[in-house]
Parts: structure tokens; sequence; C-alpha cells
């Protein structure tokens, strides 16, 4: 089946740094993909939607400044979290959607430690 | 935004049949329902989707019912390896985008 990768599986950084997580469609193109965060024991919160060629579109919450997104490809988009801060320790997760179909996959997720 | 609303936890024997219901009163006619399920500390894994009919693949079948207000996910033959949290999920359309808005889940067991 169609695969979405994540890229680290885990990181950790020093508290004021920024990190960037890739996430990748692998044998499919990606017109939109969405980065969701989930900490411990709760479930999946979207982030934003991000549109290959255009800005992204944040929930609500969720600054654009701090989490910045870029979705350059049709089968790359990628997440850098900005100053990192120990709260925004969590597990980010991507998906993306078949441009030719309506199955919507996930990515392994990457989890992020700020220390 | 269609909500969705499942049991917090269910359980089932290995080898029968697991019925996981959803509630999605709120759901516009465009709009399809997606399940899927999340291992602990993975990425959610698709299942399955639909819209109207009932739809059934290698790992599950949908059923939905005709007012489409709710649907029941059906793992035939549950087997440990199943236990997970299961998410039912409306793929909401905003203009011309859409999004996946993620529930509380059902946290499923199968027992030996």
């Amino acid at each position: 089946g169609a695969v979405v990768s994540q890229h680290p599986s885990w990181v950790i950084c020093k508290s004021g740094t920024s990190v960037k997580i890739e996430c990748r469609s692998l044998d499919f193109q990606a017109t939109t993909m969405f980065w969701y965060r989930q900490f411990p024991k709760q479930s999946l919160m979207l982030m934003a939607t991000s549109n290959e060629g255009s800005k992204a579109t944040y929930e609500q919450g969720v600054e654009k400044d701090k989490f910045l997104i870029n979705h350059a490809s049709l089968t790359l988009s990628t997440l850098t979290v900005t100053s990192a801060h120990p709260e925004d320790s969590s597990f980010y997760i991507c998906s993306a959607k078949d441009n030719f179909g309506n199955t919507i996959y996930f990515g392994e997720g990457s989890w992020l430690t700020v220390v | 935004d269609a909500k969705t609303t499942q049991p917090t936890s269910m359980d089932c024997a290995e080898g029968r049949a697991a019925n996981l219901p959803c509630n999605h009163s709120t759901i516009s006619g465009n709009e399809y329902v997606y399940w899927y399920r999340q291992i602990h500390s993975q990425g959610p894994q698709y299942i399955i989707h639909g819209l109207k009919n009932n739809e059934t693949n290698e790992m599950a079948s949908l059923i939905i019912t005709e007012d489409r207000k709710s649907s029941t996910l059906i793992l035939p033959h549950a087997t440990l390896r199943d236990t997970a949290v299961y998410y039912c999920i409306v793929r909401v359309h905003l203009d011309s985008s859409y999004k996946l808005i993620f529930g509380s889940g059902t946290r499923l067991l199968v027992r030996p």
C-alpha cells in the first residue's frame, strides 16, 4: 500500500534551537498534507493543512511563526519547530492524501524531545 | 465541523467479531467517514472509508446507516494484534479544502 515516511523518527534538541521534520509520500503525489500533534494518552490534534505551492492553513491556536510549514513539491512537506521549548515535546504526525483517490495515509510519527 | 462520538473502550474475545460503533449525526451529504487505528507510539493505520454504501476490504467492513448518522466498523475475526485505539473520523470539507478531525476514539482490547 501507499507509504508516508517521516524523518527523523525521533529527535532530541536543546531549548531555543529549531528542528525540522520531513514528511514524504513515497509512491504517490500529494497536493495536500496535514500535520498533527499528539500528547501522551490524548488524541491527535490537527495543527495545519499543508498545500503544495501555497501557504499552509493553520488551526486556531497554532502559532504559524513557531511551526513553519513548507510544501515545495508534491511528495514533500516539512515542519520546522522554531525556538523549541520543553512544552513543544510531543509526537508529531503527518498525513497525505493521494491526489488520485480519497485515501489519506499517515506517517509513522516523529518524537520530539526538547531539553 | 461534523463530530463523531465513540465508546471510550470495548473488548472482545479473540476470534470473535468486533463491532465498533460511531455516531456522526451532524454529517453532511458529501462528507466521507474514515476509520483508522493507532497502536501505541505509532502513526494511525488506515482501515477503511465510505460515503453512503457499505464497504469491505481485507481488514474490515464498514456499515453506514441509510441516514448516514452512524456507522459500524466490523473486524470479522479479531486477533490480539487488533488491540488498538480505533478512530472514526468525518472528512470535513471547507471550500476547496478538507481536513480530518480526530475524536477521542475507542480503545479496543482483544482478550485471549
